[in-house]
C-alpha cells in the first residue's frame, strides 16, 4: 500500500527540548516536504527537498532542521529555537517539485510543548 | 513572490445549495493551480489541478474550477453541494521552479 507515514500522530514535549518528526515515503518520489498548518494560516512551508542529499529553506525554516540522507526519509527536527513550536506538521512528496505533480500527504503529527 | 488569497475563511451552506469559493494569486506569469480538501480526519488530497489546455478543470466529486487568467483567479464551484463536503478546501499556486504557494484555506460547513 503505497503512500506516506508520519509518527507519531501525537506528540509531547517540554520547552527546551529538540524533537524529531518522522515521514517515510515508499512511492518511490524525488521531492518532500515538510508544512506547518495553524488555524486561520493554511499551510506555510518550512523545509524542501529535490533530491537526496539536498534541501532548501521554505518560507518559515527558523527553529527547523532536516536531513535527506535516503530517498524514502525526510526526518524534521523541531529544536529548542523555535519561538512557538505547537502546531500540526504535514509532511508531503511528490514526482518533482515543478511540473504540474500533484503533492501527497501524510496524516500528520500534532506537536505540543508545554 | 507569489501570493494566494482564499477571500472566504468559513462559508456556511444548506444542503443542494450551490458553491463558489474564491482563489486569487498575484504572479502574472504561467501559472500551474490546484485545489486541495481536507475532509474531517483524513489526509488532505487533490480536488482538481489546471496546467494547460481548457480553463475550466473538473475534479472529483462534482467540483469544477475555471482558471480566468486577465482575473489572476482559480474559483472553485460545485452546483450542489452535499453534507459529505463538509471540509477545509485549499487554494494552491505553482509558478516557475520553486514549490506551491498555499492560500490560508475556506472552511466550508454544510448543514442539513
Amino acid at each position: 500500500d503505497g503512500g506516506i507515514t508520519q509518527s507519531p500522530k501525537y506528540l509531547f514535549r517540554k520547552e527546551g527540548q529538540n524533537v524529531t518528526l518522522s515521514c517515510e515515503q515508499n512511492l518511490n518520489h524525488d521531492a518532500m516536504y515538510w508544512y506547518r498548518q495553524d488555524p486561520g494560516q493554511g499551510l506555510r512551508l518550512i523545509y524542501y527537498s529535490q533530491i537526496v542529499n539536498d534541501f532548501q529553506k521554505g518560507d518559515i525554516a527558523e527553529g527547523y532542521s532536516v536531513s535527506r540522507e535516503k530517498k524514502e526519509s525526510f526526518p524534521l527536527t523541531v529544536t529548542s529555537a523555535q519561538k512557538n513550536p505547537t502546531a500540526f506538521y504535514l509532511c508531503a512528496s511528490s514526482l518533482g517539485l515543478a511540473g504540474a505533480y500533484e503533492q501527497y500527504f501524510g496524516p500528520g503529527t500534532r506537536l505540543t510543548v508545554t | 513572490a507569489q501570493s494566494v488569497s482564499q477571500h472566504n475563511h468559513h462559508v456556511i451552506l444548506s444542503e443542494a445549495a450551490s458553491l463558489e469559493l474564491g482563489c486569487n494569486y498575484s504572479y502574472g506569469g504561467t501559472v500551474n493551480l490546484f485545489w486541495y480538501v481536507q475532509y474531517p480526519g483524513q489526509h488532505l488530497q487533490l480536488l482538481l489541478k489546471y496546467f494547460s489546455g481548457d480553463p475550466l478543470v473538473k475534479g472529483i466529486k462534482g467540483f469544477e474550477a475555471e482558471f480566468i487568467k486577465s482575473k489572476f483567479s482559480f474559483n472553485l464551484r460545485k452546483p450542489s453541494v452535499q453534507w459529505s463536503d463538509t471540509a477545509e478546501y485549499f487554494c494552491a499556486v505553482e509558478s516557475g521552479n520553486t514549490p506551491l504557494v498555499f492560500g490560508k484555506g475556506t472552511r466550508l460547513s454544510v448543514i442539513a
